[in-house]
């Protein structure tokens, strides 16, 4: 069963950098499965970021001159960086794997990490 | 992007009871339509795909049906476990996927 856990830093200051990681296990991160971030905030609901698998990577236009996603063969895992941070950004971020290869659905998730940017 | 509406945003219900969700598309997404089920301080759980298949270990009570822009989400025999918020995505388009703003169902 893949399982995924996020790591990230719990505070930032606004316009510092996120970097969330998301450590897999279960699965390889090389597989035919998308990989992807997704976030919830109370003012926005779920929103999703951008997925990444090898030789493809899709960004949400919204946040897309700020992002950064790769992937980390080596330690099974894979990386956002979402830069230039505000209190809009404030939110549970989540690792999450797709269903089935196509990217659209996602029916595994970390347990989410929550992220507060506050100066 | 494709904006998604559900309604109600919550339902107040019983268990027994049937309840039904339905989620707007501002534009035509074929069967391109999931629906998540989410729990307090938990992750959102995947329940049905493509409109209407069952992820796997989904109890038969939950089923989607739909097609173009108008989609729902009925679950019968509502159980104690089923009160959760309830949020459709549309996976039509990848730029970006985007979600419904969520249904509460409660006691």
């Amino acid at each position: 069963q893949v399982q995924l856990q996020e790591s990230g830093p719990g505070i930032l200051k606004p316009s510092e950098t996120l970097t969330l990681t998301c450590i897999v296990s279960g699965d390889s991160i090389t597989s035919a499965f998308y990989w992807g971030c997704l976030r919830q905030s109370p003012g926005k609901g779920l929103q999703w970021i951008a997925s990444v698998r090898v030789g493809s990577t899709y960004y949400n236009p919204s946040l897309r001159r700020r992002l950064t996603m790769s992937l980390d063969t080596s330690k099974n895992q894979f990386s956002l960086n979402l830069t230039s941070m505000t209190a809009a950004d404030t939110a549970v971020y989540f690792c999450a794997r797709d269903s089935s290869g196509s990217g659209a659905y996602w029916s595994n998730w970390g347990q989410g990490t929550l992220v507060t940017v506050s100066s | 992007d494709i904006q998604m509406t559900q309604s109600p945003s919550s339902v107040s219900a019983s268990v027994g009871d049937r309840v039904t969700i339905t989620c707007r598309a501002s534009q035509g997404i074929s069967n391109w339509l999931a629906w998540y089920q989410q729990k307090p301080g938990k992750a959102p759980d995947l329940l049905i795909y493509a409109v209407s298949r069952l992820h796997t270990g989904v109890p038969s009570r939950f089923s989607g049906s739909g097609s173009g822009t108008e989609f729902t989400l009925t679950i019968s025999n509502l159980q104690p476990e089923d009160f959760a918020t309830y949020y459709c995505q549309q996976a039509s388009s990848f730029s970006p996927l985007t979600f419904g703003g969520g249904t509460k169902v409660e006691i």
